[in-house]
């Protein structure tokens, strides 16, 4: 089976300094996607950045950027240039092509701190 | 271009009673997903609605049944409900194979 797991229950940054948030996974496939969400206070859950397993570039989206260490089953956020928007649950989440389910880690709580 | 929708956003039962939670998918989207997130917890899948039919089930008992009609919108509905039931529901939709993109959630709180 499957599963996320996301050790930092919470974390905080200064506005405009760098956090990582961890994610490691566990599965025996060999092709798999993960995905990094957002779920700001207001509750609704917005994807931040993807990762297909086959590919070896890390995604980037603009300030967010991602380690992806495949071997190791590891898949860190990078959040550059923190912003006071940041602040939110930061989900980790996992799914096999073909299929229909994510599976998601527990959450990391981020807060900026001005 | 209205997001996924859902309705109620918040409601209050009692053990015992069963709920109906609706959602609108995104404008195009013809996938309807359900999760259920805990407090404190990441969501976790309940199941998939694809033209109308059921196309995958998390562990969730029978008693959580769903239904998608013509237009793509979806129903979840909670039969003997119990105090573990209280959660924020989300629904997701997406193309197939595609992005979710997730509504705001419906949160259940059981008595």
């Amino acid at each position: 089976a499957q599963t996320v797991t996301q050790s930092q229950p919470e974390m905080s940054v200064q506005e405009a300094e760098t956090v990582t948030l961890s994610c490691t996974y566990d599965t025996s496939e060999n092709n798999y996607y993960l995905f990094w969400y957002k779920q700001p206070p207001s509750r609704q859950m917005i994807l931040v950045i993807r990762q297909e397993a086959y590919k070896q570039q890390n995604a980037t989206e603009n300030r967010f950027s991602v380690n992806f260490q495949k071997a190791a089953k590891s898949f860190s956020l990078k959040i550059s240039d923190s912003q006071l928007g940041d602040t939110a649950m930061y989900f980790c989440a996992f799914i096999l092509p073909g299929t229909y389910k994510y599976i998601f880690g527990t959450g990391t709580r981020l807060k900026v701190l001005a | 271009d209205a997001g996924v929708t859902q309705s109620p956003t918040h409601l209050i039962k009692t053990r015992g009673q069963q709920v109906t939670l609706r959602c609108s998918p995104k404008s195009g989207h013809d996938t309807v997903s359900w999760y259920q997130q805990a407090l404190g917890q990441g969501p976790q899948f309940i199941f998939q609605y694809y033209e109308e039919e059921e196309r995958q089930r998390g562990n969730f008992p029978d008693r959580f049944s769903g239904h998608q009609f013509p237009n793509y919108s979806s129903e979840l509905n909670v039969n003997a409900l119990l105090l573990g039931d209280s959660a924020l529901y989300l629904c997701a939709s997406s193309l197939v194979g595609g992005e979710l993109f997730f509504g705001e959630g419906s949160r259940l709180t059981v008595l």
